[in-house]
């Protein structure tokens, strides 16, 4: 079975400072993976995925994501944190059933970015 | 846009009482997923389903049952709620695809059973 480590359930940088979100997979097939992003009292938001294609993935709101099968890593970077990146973020893994593909998430890293 | 809505925000509830959380998306998308979200331990996939009338469970499904009569509507049932299903709900619905097909998520119900 799929599974997802995030290292650091909580993440303290200085605005403008690099954001640096760590996850490790273990997947027994070649993995299709997520970061999402969780703003308060909302539920989660696409950053990025992973589907193969390259391994330096470009999401939304400045934040990439590099997959190294080596290391069994999906990093999450943004060079420049900025006050509005605080939020909540998971990282997930899909798994294929047969009849859906379900997602096992990670148990989530909670950014504070301060001034 | 894919658009999921949850019925409810915010739900207070009593033990025993059966409670019924609901869920619809307009994206005709097959999938549709049920998770709750507890501080500490992430997103945990109670029940999902790949078309109407089929289900199956997910990692946690004791205590819940769901129901799926038209493709846009998936409905999550606590049979009788207790304290410990206190938690963070969330609807979710993706397309049919071999894993690379994105999970879009309402912004979910908080429910309290006192």
């Amino acid at each position: 079975a799929q599974s997802v480590t995030q290292l650091g359930s909580h993440v303290s940088v200085s605005e403008g400072a690099l954001v640096l979100l760590r996850c490790n997979y273990s997947s027994s097939v070649p993995p299709y993976l997520f970061w999402y992003v969780q703003y308060p009292n909302q539920g989660l938001q696409l950053l990025l995925k992973y589907t193969s294609a390259a391994t330096l993935v470009k999401g939304i709101n400045g934040f990439e994501a590099e997959f190294k099968k080596s290391e069994t890593s999906f990093h999450l970077t943004k060079p420049s944190a900025h006050m509005s990146d605080a939020a909540e973020y998971f990282c997930a893994v899909s798994e294929n059933t047969g009849t859906a593909s379900k997602l096992t998430f990670g148990t989530g890293t909670r950014l504070q970015v301060t001034l | 846009d894919v658009k999921v809505t949850q019925s409810s925000r915010y739900l207070v509830k009593r033990t025993g009482e059966k409670v019924f959380l609901e869920c619809v998306q307009d994206m005709d998308h097959e999938n549709m997923f049920w998770y709750r979200q507890d501080p500490g331990l992430g997103l945990r996939l109670i029940y999902f389903s790949y078309d109407v009338k089929m289900k199956e469970k997910g990692d946690i499904p004791e205590g819940y049952s769901v129901s799926r009569e038209k493709k846009e509507r998936f409905s999550l049932i606590l049979e009788s709620a207790s304290t410990n299903q206190t938690s963070m709900y969330l609807c979710a619905s993706s397309l049919v695809g071999a894993g690379n097909q994105p999970q879009h998520f309402g912004d979910g119900t908080r429910l309290s059973i006192l």
